[in-house]
Formats: structure tokens, sequence, C-alpha cells
């Protein structure tokens, strides 16, 4: 069965500090990986994504991910995180059973950026 | 929150009442997608639909009902059988053909409480 992990219910950063927010998957074949973000009352939003090739992915507002085939992992990063970073973060998986179009989403990690 | 659009953003339910969500989207996807989120759980997939006039059920759809007619239409009714409908309910779409990695774009969510 595939699965995503994150580990942390929530992760806290001081302003200006860099932060690391971490996932792990486990899939048959080919990862397809994102992140997603999520405002309070609001729709997730799309950050980045792995395919194939370059292991660092550069995303939207800054963001960027790390892939790592032996630790399977796919942690979310970013140099030096600002208050509005502030938010709900979802690592996600497309699973790759034939003909079929799911995403299986990991259980969220709060991140709260301290001014 | 892309070109998908919910309504209404907050509904209200009657104990053994009947209440349909609507999911609207412009972005000519086929694939459209319904999901529940409850604190600390993440997402769940109620049901999902890779083409118009067909549906597959996904991990929590007793309880639930949906329909695609159209491409862009996607409504989720909660019917009474659901006992514990009280959650935010999100829609959100995709690609469903040519390559594997096509991310999930996310309405704003309608938050169901019930009375």
């Amino acid at each position: 069965a595939q699965s995503v992990a994150q580990p942390e219910d929530q992760v806290n950063v001081a302003e200006g500090n860099p932060l690391t927010v971490k996932c792990t998957y486990s899939v048959s074949g080919n990862p397809y990986l994102f992140w997603y973000v999520q405002y309070p009352n609001r729709g997730l939003q799309f950050l980045l994504k792995y395919i194939t090739g370059d292991n660092l992915v550069k995303g939207s507002y800054g963001f960027e991910a790390e892939f790592n085939k032996s630790q399977t992992s796919f942690h979310l990063k970013k140099p030096s995180a600002l208050v509005s970073d502030s938010a709900l973060y979802f690592c996600a998986v497309r699973q790759t059973t034939s003909g079929t179009y799911k995403y299986i989403f990991g259980t969220g990690t709060r991140l709260k950026v301290l001014a | 929150d892309g070109g998908i659009t919910q309504s209404p953003k907050y509904l209200f339910r009657k104990e053994g009442q009947n209440v349909t969500l609507s999911c609207e989207q412009n972005l000519n996807h086929d694939a459209m997608y319904w999901y529940r989120q409850d604190p600390g759980q993440g997402l769940r997939l109620i049901y999902y639909s890779q083409i118009v006039n067909d549906f597959q059920k996904g991990d929590i759809a007793e309880g639930y009902s949906v329909s695609r007619e159209k491409k862009e239409s996607f409504p989720l009714t909660v019917t009474s059988a659901q006992k514990n409908p009280t959650a935010f309910y999100l829609c959100a779409s995709s690609v469903a053909s040519g390559t594997p990695y096509n991310e999930q774009f996310f309405g704003p969510g309608t938050r169901l409480t019930v009375l």
C-alpha cells in the first residue's frame, strides 16, 4: 500500500531561521510527490512537486523540497521563514495503481513562525 | 483557489436532513474529487470521478452520494445515513490523462455543521 507520513504535528521556528517540514513516503514504482499549504478556512494551494530528475525541487513562495530516495523522504524547506508562512502543510503522493488518479495525503504539519 | 468554486461556504444541517454541496470547475479537468477534513486526520477521500457519468467510492463513501452529469460539476450529497457529518469538505480537480504527476486544484471548502 502506498502512503505518506508526516511525523510532526507542529513545527515552531523563529522568523528568519530556516525551516524544515518532514515527509516520508512508501510507494511501489516511481514516486510522484506533492506539497500543499492550507491557510485557515481555505482550500489547499499547490506548492511544488517531484517528478524525476533533480533532487532539489523549487516551488512557490520561496519553498523548496529535497527528495532523498535512499531515505524515502521529501522534506519541505525554506531558507528564511516568514510569519506569513504560518499555516498547515500537507505532503501527498499520487497513487500509481493502473488507471487510477487518486492522491494520498499525510495528516498535515502545522507550521508556526514566531516573530 | 484556482478555477474551482464551492457553495455554500457554511452549511447547517438538522438531524435527518439530506444536504447537497456544490462544486464547479472551469479548468476543463476530467477528474474531480471530494475530501473530508477533520482536525488531526488530514484529508480523507469520499468519492472521485475520472470522467463524466462515472465515479468511484473513496475511503469513506458511506452516507454520501455524488453525480457527475457534466464535466464541470460534481455535487456531493450528505445523506441522513452519515452519522457524523460535521466537517470541512473540500472539492478538487486535476488533469486525468497523459502525465501521472498532475497536481490537484482545490476549491475554498464548505464547512458543514449538524445542529
